[in-house]
């Protein structure tokens, strides 16, 4: 079945460590997008990609970085430089151009990162 | 930025009854939206597309959209304990990116 995967489940981190949530999906789609969810509030972009080795930044990039080297895969990785990190962060998907404006997204599962 | 608003609830009503849900964004320009359902801890799962003005059924749910007034709404008739969840209003923002409401979470007593 296709879908997209995240991984970890849950993801602890120390004070000055950076990690890495991984997202693969086999839904052949160009376009992936990592968000960010805190109690309470909406889903909020920290970055997208419509095609291999290009991305741009969302509306709260500073303090995480991500790479798009193959179609399936678009990893984040969370940098010390992100000061408060805690928060469910999902990774989806949809197709590129005007298909993807009518076909919404593929959520995964979600990682939930916490600092400890 | 743009912007979508939606009430946080939480909403209440009783098993059997209608629910109604709303959402207004501020893009003139937008084009689809989307309606999220998502239970506490889990991911986001569409349940709704609608990208005309008017009403869009399926099932119990259905979608009503006022590009005029800059309003969408989701209606879920004889509402379920298992509708119980948070429900996120989604608009296009051109260039397949996405805005979020902050959701509204809905409570269906048995």
């Amino acid at each position: 079945d296709g879908g997209i995967t995240q991984s970890p489940k849950y993801l602890f981190r120390k004070e000055g460590q950076n990690v890495t949530l991984s997202c693969e999906q086999n839904l052949n789609h160009d376009a992936m997008y990592w968000y960010r969810q805190d109690p309470g509030q909406g889903l909020r972009l920290i970055y997208y990609s419509q095609i291999v080795n290009d991305f741009q930044k969302g509306d709260i990039a500073e303090g995480y970085s991500v790479s798009r080297e193959k179609k399936e895969s678009f990893p984040l990785t969370v940098t010390s430089a992100q000061k408060n990190p805690t928060a469910f962060y999902l990774c989806a998907s949809s197709p590129s151009g005007t298909g993807g404006d009518y076909y919404g997204y593929t959520f995964g599962s979600g990682t939930r990162l916490t600092v400890v | 930025q743009k912007e979508v608003e939606q009430n946080s609830g939480p909403l209440s009503v009783p098993e059997g009854a209608i629910a109604s849900l709303n959402c207004t964004y501020s893009d003139r320009v937008s084009q689809s939206f989307f309606w999220y359902r998502q239970y506490s801890g889990k991911s986001p799962e569409l349940i709704m597309s609608i990208y005309s003005n008017g009403d869009k059924e399926d099932g119990r749910f259905t979608a009503q959209l006022n590009k005029a007034s800059q309003y969408v709404s989701l209606l879920i008739r004889d509402s379920q304990p298992s509708d119980s969840a948070t429900y996120l209003c989604a608009v296009n923002g051109g260039f397949n990116k996405f805005y979020f409401g902050s959701g509204t979470k809905l409570n269906v007593k048995p």
